[in-house]
């Protein structure tokens, strides 16, 4: 049974700073990931979708990696701004039709 | 704008009473999807549809039942609210499977008290 783990589950910085957000996965036969973005009270933003054949997707300041050998996909945000405050949640499509879920990475960034 | 409508956005119902949440996309998206959102436990599927007339479980459909009778609505219904079913709930809708994502409606808060 496919398990995603974000870890921390919170995690503040000053703006300006690089940081990375990760995801872990149980079982390497993946379709896809895809990284979202949730604001307080608001529904699911996709941020950006890796599929199983690619190492990385770029966004903007955004950059998502993902190594399917090892289980893992970090999500890079550079320079962070006081705007970029919100929980990421990644989920990896493993086929049956339905994505699974990370419990999300709360990050805020101090102006 | 293009996207899927969730209505409504808030509602609270007693426990025992019945009501429908109703999605709406505007992209002629094949498939649609209900989640709820528990803390700590992420989103969780309900139940899923492949296409126009079509409907399936997900992880945890007990206590709930689901129609798409018309491609672009998918219908998610509570036949007896329970203290259990307080959650958000999201829907999504995708062209296909394994090269798309997902996109979300701005979710439903539904609390049974």
């Amino acid at each position: 049974k496919q398990e995603v783990t974000q870890i921390p589950a919170a995690l503040s910085v000053p703006e300006g700073e690089n940081l990375v957000l990760n995801c872990s996965f149980t079982d390497s036969a993946i379709y896809n990931l895809q990284w979202f973005r949730q604001d307080p009270g608001k529904g699911l933003t996709s941020l950006l979708l890796i599929q199983s054949s690619q190492r990385e997707q770029t966004s903007g300041r955004l950059n998502a990696s993902l190594d399917k050998s090892s289980g893992r996909s970090t999500l890079y945000i550079a320079a962070s701004q006081p705007g970029d405050s919100a929980t990421y949640l990644c989920a990896v499509y493993s086929g049956t039709y339905k994505y699974i879920f990370g419990t999300g990475t709360r990050l805020k960034v101090l102006a | 704008n293009a996207g899927v409508t969730q209505t409504p956005k808030f509602r609270v119902l007693k426990t025992g009473q019945s009501m429908t949440l109703l999605c709406a996309q505007d992209m002629n998206h094949e498939y649609m999807y209900w989640y709820r959102q528990d803390p700590g436990m992420g989103l969780r599927l309900i139940h899923y549809s492949v296409g126009e007339g079509t409907t399936a479980k997900g992880e945890v459909p007990d206590g709930y039942n689901v129609s798409r009778l018309k491609k672009q609505n998918f219908l998610l219904g509570l036949e007896s609210a329970a203290p259990s079913q307080t959650s958000v709930y999201f829907c999504a809708s995708s062209p296909g499977t394994s090269n798309y994502g997902y996109t979300f409606g701005s979710g439903t808060r539904l609390t049974v008290v």
